[in-house]
């Protein structure tokens, strides 16, 4: 059971939109469609934004999106604001387990 | 509102068992629809499933750590529990309990994390 790569960090300036990948295998992203996405503040708990690779929660801004393509699943974030600077974490369903990507790293310069 | 939280010792001796409970408030453990889960953190890093369970049913263990984690449910107190034997100071984390969603296997709320060092 290998971690989801994720890369260690992206940027984007404040009003831009940012993309994170997500990239795993044929036996847990690129098999269900159960990805989902966490955001972390420093110090915080995780916080669910997307779910089922597409759906956003109630009361999650609709400037965070995902989608997934074969093995590889993308949250985007758009209108990036300073608050918008955090950790996110990608997880699928494996069968019977779960795994995380690495996580990411987004600054917001 | 379900409400998650975290409750055992901050520091615990190499080779001992940690031992964790998370409370949960505002609503049922019993309800169905969920895995009762627990995941950890090191510090500045990812995060890390251990397992989980529902209520009723037979527990889910990430296989790297299978052979030293116990999870359990006490429906009566409404809470559940992690027991991990034969610790290390690799095993020095943030613990997190948090629910799963069984439909969407997202989790969906989370305690506030417990740091435990592992240290002699």
């Amino acid at each position: 059971q290998s971690a989801l790569t994720q890369p260690a960090s992206v940027s984007g300036s404040p009003g831009q939109s940012s993309t994170i990948s997500c990239s795993g295998t044929s036996s847990d992203v690129g098999s269900y469609d159960l990805v989902s996405w966490y955001q972390q503040h420093p110090g915080k708990a995780p916080k669910l934004i997307i779910y089922e690779a597409t759906k956003r929660p109630s009361g999650v801004s609709n400037r965070f999106s995902g989608s997934k393509s074969g093995n590889t699943a993308s949250l985007t974030i758009s209108g990036l604001q300073a608050e918008d600077e955090a950790d996110y974490f990608c997880c699928s369903y494996a069968g019977s387990s779960v795994v995380f990507g690495g996580g990411t790293k987004l600054t917001v310069l | 509102q379900v409400q998650l939280q975290e409750s055992g010792p901050g520091l615990v001796r190499p080779s001992q068992t940690l031992s964790l409970t998370c409370t949960v408030s505002g609503g049922s453990i019993s309800g169905g629809g969920y895995y009762w889960s627990w995941i950890r953190q090191h510090p500045g890093k990812g995060l890390q499933w251990i397992g989980y369970m529902s209520h009723s049913g037979s527990p889910y263990y990430n296989p790297s750590l299978k052979s030293r984690v116990t999870i359990s449910v006490d429906t009566s107190e409404n809470l559940f529990s992690l027991k991990l034997n034969s610790v290390t100071v690799a095993d020095t984390a943030v613990y997190y309990c948090a629910r799963l969603s069984s439909s969407s296997v997202s989790f969906d709320i989370w305690g506030q994390g417990t740091l435990v060092t592992v240290s002699s």
